[in-house]
């Protein structure tokens, strides 16, 4: 079984440019996740997805961030404009429907805004 | 209070001990407990879920849960330097399938 694809791995931007990245999830995966993962801390969530559905993007900035998943399966989050604290590591997870609490991670994106 | 708490590390064992490492949290209503393995350079991996009090075993790991007293241990029997990484535990809340992660516990296996 394929594992959570991510693309890029890494990103080198300067700042005010905008960013993208996407995943695809495992197949059959319904729920799917954005996190964000800071040096030395553990991944926060940005924005949570059930099927095309943004069920939780209370931890989204919305003034620059932004989500989507169109079909129910891959996902692109983007940053416009970027900041030096965007600076992170960027996660896509996804969890079965019938064991959404477990979670299964991509490789991630490292984004650096210099 | 964090919500998920633990201690950073390094936590430094010797090939071949027991690694214990633990996690508390400060939500009572907190229903689901993991704990995530994560390689330098890499994405967290999940080794194990844990839902009830008690203990779950699973090879050389072994989750254990006290809902009463708000923690949540992974002990690593027969440790191996392949097991040095940092260890994040994550605690769902409720139904909405959020996870909150700790800091993570660096392990360091020594052949």
């Amino acid at each position: 079984e394929a594992g959570v694809v991510q693309s890029p791995r890494y990103k080198i931007i300067e700042k005010k440019q905008p960013v993208a990245f996407w995943c695809n999830p495992i197949s059959g995966h319904n729920t799917l996740y954005w996190y964000l993962q800071n040096l030395g801390q553990g991944p926060e969530l940005l924005i949570r997805y059930e099927n095309e559905e943004a069920v939780d993007d209370s931890q989204l900035p919305k003034d620059r961030f932004s989500a989507e998943r169109l079909k129910g399966v891959d996902s692109t989050l983007k940053i416009q404009p970027a900041e030096l604290g965007d600076s992170a590591v960027y996660l896509c997870a996804s969890s079965a429907p019938d064991r959404a609490y477990e979670q299964y991670f991509g490789p991630g994106t490292r984004l650096t805004v210099t | 209070q964090k919500e998920v708490e633990q201690n950073s590390g390094p936590l430094s064992v010797p090939e071949g001990a027991i690694a214990s490492l633990n996690c508390t949290y400060s939500d009572r209503g907190s229903q689901s407990f993991f704990w995530y393995r994560q390689y330098s350079g890499k994405s967290p991996e999940l080794i194990m879920s844990i839902y009830s009090n008690g203990d779950k075993e699973d090879g050389r790991f072994t989750a254990q849960l006290n809902k009463a007293s708000q923690y949540v241990s992974l002990l690593i029997r027969d440790s191996q330097p392949s097991d040095s990484a940092t260890y994040l535990c994550a605690v769902n809340k409720g139904s909405n399938y959020k996870l909150t992660f700790g800091k993570g516990t660096l392990l360091t296996v020594n052949p």
